[in-house]
């Protein structure tokens, strides 16, 4: 079964500063991969997503994220991050068979003025 | 196109009641999703559905819970009864293939059984 681990319940950061979050998966081939962002009260929006090819993709905001077979992850980054970053993201898995996602439990991102 | 919609946005019932749970897909995404979020236990997919038919339903939680799409615009998650474990936000998303597009998330419902 496949299963995604963000191994950072809660992360601050200072604006500007850089930002890394980390997501691990578990999947028997290459799957598909989502980073997805949801503001308090919203449902989520899509960051970026992964299916094969160029292993490091852009997405929208500023975001990008670099899938690392060898590693089983697909972290999440931005150069600079701005204040209203600050937000809870998911990374999810897609089985390429059925269509089914799971989601990891979320990383809460914090940014100090 | 406004999005998904849901309602309605908050619920608050009693132990025992009857709540029904609205989604008003985006025209046109022909694979619709109903998930819960819980502190617990994180996002979760109950079930979901192709050109109206579900397609999987394993994640469906107990018989309490049932989900229909009578048409392309609209579908329900039904508990009943409800009980307070079932508290949560519950979130209908819709996507134009299972497998590689995005998934539209509406704004979710948030229930409190009492």
């Amino acid at each position: 079964a496949q299963s995604v681990t963000q191994p950072d319940i809660h992360i601050t950061v200072s604006e500007g500063a850089s930002l890394e979050l980390r997501c691990n998966y578990s999947y028997g081939a290459t799957p598909y991969l989502f980073w997805y962002v949801q503001s308090p009260g919203q449902g989520l929006q899509l960051l970026l997503k992964y299916f094969s090819g160029d292993t490091l993709v852009q997405g929208i905001k500023g975001f990008e994220a670099e899938f690392k077979r060898s590693q089983s992850s697909f972290n999440l980054r931005k150069p600079s991050v701005h204040w209203s970053d600050a937000a809870e993201y998911f990374c999810a898995v897609r089985d390429t068979n059925s269509g089914k996602s799971t989601f990891g439990d979320g990383t809460t991102l914090t940014v100090k003025p | 196109d406004a999005g998904v919609i849901q309602s309605p946005r908050h619920e608050v019932t009693e132990m025992g009641q009857e709540v029904t749970l609205r989604c008003k897909p985006i025209s046109g995404h022909d694979y619709l999703f109903w998930y819960r979020q819980t502190m617990m236990r994180g996002l979760e997919l109950l079930i979901y559905f192709n050109n109206n038919v579900p397609i999987d339903d394993s994640g469906m939680p107990e018989d309490r819970f049932s989900a229909k799409m009578p048409n392309a615009s609209f579908s329900t998650l039904k508990i009943q009864p409800s009980e307070p474990r079932d508290s949560a936000v519950y979130f209908c998303a819709v996507a134009e293939d299972a497998f590689k597009n995005e998934q539209y998330f509406g704004p979710g419902t948030r229930l409190t059984v009492t």
